[in-house]
């Protein structure tokens, strides 16, 4: 049984340019939720999506934009990459809307020069 | 600002000693779940606490959220070099609110 996966594992971008990470969940999980993770704090929550729609947002510019598609598989988008955007980004599944105990993949590190 | 507070910030204890992690929020938590994270990589899920005064045990592990539920305390008994690691408290923090994480606590357990 697949848990989370997440790609790729590791980025390098150009300020200003865009970047597409994405996202499976487990198995039997219709929920998505995308984390970032600056070095040595903990994960601040970005938006969650479930039936294709994003249901939940933190606190997060316009410039992340997300998506859910029919198999419950996710993307986040960021376009205008600044050098605070480097983190490591961390999708998380669960079964159904709320929060039951998230299921985290290992995350994609993405570093902006 | 956080929302969620743990302390200590880090913690380094010799491998067999005891040791408590604290978290801590300003508002009622509808369910707080306990993580652990090797460096760079995903989060795991320990335990799930919700209601006032419930404590579980895994292993060598005890979690506890007090009768406010305002305060949580991850208790690690005889520690082992594979607890080592980052432990983050998470909360949902009310109805349609997000679900947040604490800054974490690093934990080193010397052999």
């Amino acid at each position: 049984d697949a848990g989370v996966t997440q790609s790729p594992t590791h980025l390098i971008k150009t300020r200003g340019q865009q970047v597409t990470l994405r996202c499976s969940p487990k198995s039997g999980h219709d929920t998505v939720s995308w984390y970032q993770q600056a070095l040595g704090q903990g994960p601040q929550f970005i938006f969650q999506y479930y039936e294709e729609e994003e249901r939940q947002r933190g606190n997060f510019p316009d410039r992340f934009s997300g998506h859910q598609f029919p198999n419950y598989s996710s993307e986040l988008n960021v376009n205008a990459l600044l050098l605070g955007d480097s983190a490591l980004y961390l999708c998380a599944s669960s079964p159904g809307q709320g929060w039951a105990p998230l299921h985290f993949g290992n995350g994609t590190r993405l570093t902006v020069t | 600002s956080q929302e969620l507070e743990q302390s200590p910030q880090s913690l380094i204890v010799q491998e067999g000693k005891n040791l408590t992690i604290n978290c801590t929020s300003s508002k009622t938590l509808y369910g707080l779940y306990w993580y652990k994270q090797k460096y760079g990589e995903g989060l795991i899920f320990l335990m799930m606490l919700q209601k006032g005064g419930e404590e579980k045990s895994h292993e060598k592990i005890t979690a506890k959220l007090d009768e406010k539920k305002q305060q949580s305390s991850l208790h690690i008994t005889a520690s082992q070099p594979s607890h080592a690691g980052i432990y983050l408290c998470g909360a949902d923090i009310g109805h349609g609110q997000n679900f947040v994480f604490g800054p974490g606590t690093r934990l080193s357990v010397l052999p």
